[in-house]
């Protein structure tokens, strides 16, 4: 099946930083979504990017399809982005594949 | 709408007990998944429906677990008997299913606050 690898596994910033977050897979997607999991265990869906970009705010996302992999943009980070960042990915069914996730902590 | 609706919000049981968790759909939505998170696995799918008939079932971890989804709006995950190694975060989630590639992105998936279960 398909492998999913997301990176970092963790990653700390001070509020008003950058971040990129990585999501690679191993084989041909063609539904690829981020998802946001809050402190409360909340999980939001933010992107459904199976290939190009997208902005939503401060939040962006790329997938290069041809080259298996999508990167999550946040700019001016805030202590509310703080939580665990999920990719998952799925090829011609809607059984997703869930990457490890990324934990950020953002701090004042 | 009020997005994905799942009771109860916790549930705390001794081993041996049968347990129901419960999941309305966003109305419309004509996939429903249910998923279990733990520290150990992370997060992954025990069953899926596509207009109320189970799709794939290969995530579902034994004979102790069945799901059924009777109605477009309605959904139960059943653990009979539960056992301890049962407690986790079981989520539901639903979608507007293009099978996959919809190319105006109905395939978002949507996912209820979850169920946090304790088995003692």
């Amino acid at each position: 099946g398909i492998q999913v690898e997301q990176s970092p596994p963790d990653l700390i910033l001070q509020e008003g930083a950058n971040s990129t977050l990585r999501c690679n897979f191993s084989d041909s997607v063609n539904n690829l979504q981020w998802f946001h999991q809050n402190p409360w265990g909340q999980l939001i869906n933010l992107f459904y990017i199976p290939s190009g970009t997208k902005q939503n705010g401060r939040l962006s996302a790329t997938t290069v399809a041809t080259e298996r992999y999508s990167l999550l943009y946040i700019s001016s980070s805030q202590t509310t982005d703080s939580g665990v960042y999920f990719c998952a990915v799925s090829y011609n069914t809607d059984k997703l594949i869930f990457g490890t996730g990324t934990r950020l902590q953002v701090f004042p | 709408d009020a997005g994905v609706i799942q009771s109860p919000r916790h549930e705390v049981t001794e081993m041996g007990q049968e347990v129901t968790l419960r999941c309305k759909p966003i109305s419309g939505h004509n996939s429903l998944f249910w998923y279990r998170q733990t520290m150990m696995r992370g997060l992954e799918l025990l069953i899926y429906f596509n207009n109320n008939v189970p799709i794939d079932d290969s995530g579902m971890p034994e004979d102790r677990f069945s799901a059924k989804m009777p109605n477009a709006s309605f959904s139960t995950l059943k653990i009979q008997p539960s056992e301890p190694r049962d407690s986790a975060v079981y989520f539901c989630a639903s979608s507007l299913s293009g099978l996959a590639g919809g190319p105006s992105g109905t395939d978002t998936q949507y996912f209820g606050p979850g169920t946090r279960l304790t088995v003692l």
